[in-house]
């Protein structure tokens, strides 16, 4: 198993542009979600999915929109890019009581 | 869901056993204590969790006092490569959607 992948690794936007996060897990999880940690803080709820077609709002959801296709993927959207943006963003998928992370993207706007 | 204290930064030496302690003093009498760890900007990674037991795994011991107000992780022979953020997380089982709540975690640095 690949496990949670995260792409791209690195991005770098201008402010006002749009993009996609992508994130697929191939262990046929339910439950994925979506984090960013800022500099020394801990990781913060973006949005959440508890099975295809089904998505919730996490802790900081404003900017980001998601959708819940199929049971692998759950991309994240950055609708207009904004400095306070600029983060590393993590996708994890759960079993259980485990959740397993991805490597995470790293998103600078200028 | 109940939150947490960790203190900021801990050192241990190579080899020998790492202690680290949380306290989560208004925990609920169905919410677990989960520990993850973060190793240099990569993503978190399960450690362990318990209820109200003492746990052990191939990674680690979890010690929970009597009353649950605190807990302590013990990495039993740490090397350099536990040098990470280890975050200690109370949660309801499956509850929130088993949204994990993140803190600052305390930065462990393992020294030869």
């Amino acid at each position: 198993n690949a496990g949670v992948t995260q792409t791209p690794k690195f991005q770098v936007l201008k402010t006002g542009q749009s993009m996609t996060l992508q994130c697929a897990q191939d262990m046929n999880h339910e439950y994925m979600s979506w984090y960013r940690q800022d500099p020394g803080m801990g990781l913060r709820l973006i949005h959440y999915s508890v099975g295809a077609g089904i998505t919730d709002q996490g802790e900081v959801p404003n900017g980001y929109n998601v959708s819940r296709s199929t049971t692998e993927d759950f991309p994240l959207r950055l609708l207009s890019a904004a400095p306070s943006q600029t983060s590393v963003y993590f996708c994890a998928s759960r079993k259980g009581e485990t959740q397993y992370f991805g490597p995470g993207t790293r998103l600078l706007v200028l | 869901d109940a939150k947490t204290t960790q203190p900021t930064s801990m050192d241990c030496a190579e080899g020998r056993a790492a202690n680290l302690p949380c306290n989560h003093s208004t925990i609920s009498g169905n919410e677990y204590v989960y520990w993850y760890r973060q190793i240099h900007s990569q993503g978190p990674q399960y450690i362990i969790h318990g209820l109200k037991n003492n746990e052990t795994n191939e990674m680690a011991s979890l010690i929970i006092t009597e009353d649950r107000k605190s807990s302590t992780l013990i990495l039993p022979h740490a090397t350099l490569r536990d040098t990470a953020v280890y975050y200690c997380i109370v949660s309801l089982y499956r509850g929130s959607q088993g949204n994990l709540i993140f803190g600052k975690g305390t930065k462990l640095s393992v020294k030869p």
